[in-house]
This record gives structure tokens, C-alpha cells and sequence, in this order.
């Protein structure tokens, strides 16, 4: 497909479990963004990766978050020893490098976590 | 104080009205300002992105910034009920290439 693609759509889980979740950036696309966004709140920062630089993790709330992106591809954000405050819309984007300076991110459908 | 403020609404508007939606924002290092747009249970789509003051126009869109003021408008001429959407507004620091987003506007075009 063209756009982001995220996986999987829904999931549901109960507290203390691993959970986690894929994204698929745009062909070509070297940026790649991983934000959360609560119910009622804004897109909340978690990581940025770009081409084989190492990754600005800046805004991972704990050490209990985690991603990856293997091949300057797919990437994956894992949630360890899920708390019911994890519950959110996780959003993958994606952008090309010479655009991400100007904030042209294309996004996925989003991921919605229900830590139970 | 939040990088990006945005009034959370929601705003509620008859079809065919000029709508304003409204950021303000600190730090004023060089820097790009961007609307979104999110459809219920969809991801964020970009609508428009500008970086000096002044207006940008893009069909019934307007975005304008008024560094002076930290202000940063969208303005939608003709609205229609498919314009019902949260509206957020974002912008870059210089030297990053992370937005920051605000907590997004609902905005409801009723026929």
C-alpha cells in the first residue's frame, strides 16, 4: 500500500502484560515517528528514528518502552509490563528526510491499546 | 507552560461560516508551524505548513503566523459538514525535526 501501515488495530490486554506494536513507514521514507495520543490530549512525543542514526528517545515515559527499526524499515514499539495508564492511540509516521525538518509526516491509522 | 496551546472547543458552526481556529506558542527559535487534520479514529493528515509570518492559501485553507504575537491561525472560508475534524496545530524547533503538537481543536460544521 502507499500509506503507513500499523498493526494491529485494536488490542486489548490486561495489566502487566508485553504488548507490541508494528509499523510499516512509507517506501523510501527514512524518518520514522512513533507519538501517543490519549483521549482528550494531544499527540504525546515517544521516539524518532532516521536512516541509521541512533534514535532520539527523548520522550519514552519509562524504560518499560522500547522500540526498534530493523533495516531502516518496519519498526516495532514495545510496551513491557502494561499499566492501565499505557491505554492510548499509539501513531506511527512516517517522512522523508529532506521534509521532516518542515513537520510533513505522513501518519498511520493508529494502534488503540486497552490495558484492562 | 505547553509548548503549543490550543482551546480544545469543541467549535460548533453552521455550514458556510468562516471558521478561526487559534494556537498561540512559546519559544521562538527558528521553526516551521503546521495544521493537521483527524478524522475520528483516524491518524493525524497535513494540511497545510508555513515558516515565515504572513498568509499561506491552499483552496478554502488559510493558515497565517504572526511571530510578533506567537499567534498561529487556520482559517476555513465556506465550511462544510465533511470539515468536522479536530484541527491540530504543531510546529519544530530549530534544528529538530520532532513536532510538537497542540491538544487539537473539535470543530462540528452542521448543515
Amino acid at each position: 500500500g502507499a500509506g503507513v501501515s500499523q498493526s494491529p488495530s485494536n488490542k486489548v490486554t490486561e495489566k502487566g502484560k508485553d504488548v507490541e506494536l508494528r509499523c510499516d513507514p512509507i517506501s523510501g521514507h527514512t524518518a520514522l515517528y512513533w507519538y501517543r495520543q490519549s483521549l482528550g490530549q494531544g499527540l504525546e512525543f515517544l521516539i524518532y528514528f532516521q536512516g541509521n542514526s541512533a534514535p532520539d528517545k527523548s520522550g519514552l515515559p519509562s524504560d518499560r518502552f522500547s522500540a526498534e527499526r530493523t533495516g531502516g524499515s518496519v519498526s516495532t514499539l514495545t510496551i513491557q509490563r502494561t499499566q492501565q495508564e499505557d491505554s492510548a492511540v499509539y501513531l506511527c509516521a512516517s517522512s522523508l528526510k529532506a521534509r521532516a525538518g518542515t513537520g510533513e509526516l505522513f501518519f498511520g491509522e493508529g494502534s488503540r491499546l486497552t490495558v484492562l | 507552560q505547553k509548548e503549543v496551546e490550543q482551546d480544545p472547543g469543541p467549535l460548533s458552526v453552521p455550514e458556510g461560516a468562516i471558521v478561526s481556529l487559534n494556537c498561540t506558542y512559546s519559544n521562538s527559535a527558528f521553526q516551521y508551524f503546521m495544521w493537521y487534520r483527524q478524522y475520528s479514529r483516524k491518524g493525524p493528515e497535513l494540511l497545510m505548513y508555513t515558516y515565515s509570518s504572513g498568509n499561506k492559501e491552499d483552496g478554502r485553507f488559510t493558515a497565517q503566523v504572526d511571530k510578533s504575537s506567537k499567534y498561529i491561525s487556520l482559517f476555513i472560508r465556506d465550511s462544510q459538514p465533511s470539515d468536522s475534524a479536530t484541527y491540530l496545530c504543531a510546529k519544530t524547533r530549530g534544528g529538530s525535526y520532532i513536532p510538537t503538537f497542540g491538544r487539537g481543536t473539535s470543530l462540528i460544521v452542521h448543515p
